[in-house]
């Protein structure tokens, strides 16, 4: 079965200092590899999507994300945290064409000022 | 940019009654979905919609749960006798290719 684990529950960074938020997906297939943001009672918003191109995928924001096939991640960054980036994120693996996604547990920023 | 909006934002019921929740997806999208978020726990698939019937469903729709796009443009989710475990926020979802567009979501609290 498809699985994605975020390694962490809750990550604190310092702003203006780096952020990474950590998934690994399970290993079928070739799959599609996506991070949406949840900010407070607010949706799902995408960030950024990796689709089988570039390894290494800009998104909004100033967030990046690569795609490293050996290590089955696709850990999430950001140079420099802003406040406005807390927020609640979460990891999305799909294995055909979006049809079915599957989300982790996501990962709670807090950017502390 | 076209997107995916819900309605109602918020509702409250009382155990066993019916609610309705409604999506209007991305308009030239042709796969639609539901997911529900229970308070602090992931969000989890319910159900996708395809061609004007289910083409996949999870354990957690049961026969309490039914959809159905009754015009064309809105894709309703429905919870005939609502328990108090429905509580959650639900999203809907419309695909284009690979990509899946959530709408801002609907918080059920069931009293």
């Amino acid at each position: 079965a498809q699985s994605v684990t975020q390694l962490d529950s809750h990550v604190s960074v310092s702003e203006g200092t780096p952020v990474l938020l950590r998934c690994n997906y399970s290993s079928s297939y070739s799959p599609s590899l996506f991070w949406y943001v949840q900010h407070p009672n607010k949706g799902l918003q995408l960030l950024l999507k990796y689709t089988s191109a570039a390894t290494l995928v800009k998104g909004i924001n100033g967030f990046e994300a690569e795609f490293k096939k050996s290590e089955t991640s696709f850990h999430l960054t950001k140079p420099s945290a802003h406040m406005s980036d807390a927020a609640e994120y979460f990891c999305v693996v799909t294995y055909n064409y979006g049809q079915n996604f599957v989300f982790g547990p996501g990962t709670r920023l807090s950017v502390l000022p | 940019e076209p997107e995916v909006t819900q309605t109602p934002s918020h509702q409250v019921t009382q155990m066993g009654q019916e609610v309705i929740l409604r999506c209007v997806p991305i308009s030239n999208h042709l796969y639609f979905y539901w997911y529900r978020q229970i308070l602090g726990q992931k969000v989890e698939f319910l159900v996708s919609f395809y061609n004007n019937e289910i083409s996949e469903k999870s354990e957690i729709f049961d026969d309490q749960f039914s959809v159905e796009r009754p015009d064309g443009s809105n894709f309703t989710l429905k919870i005939r006798s609502t328990k108090l475990e429905d509580s959650a926020m639900y999203f809907c979802a419309s695909r284009t290719v690979e990509t899946q567009y959530f709408g801002p979501g609907t918080r059920l609290l069931v009293l």
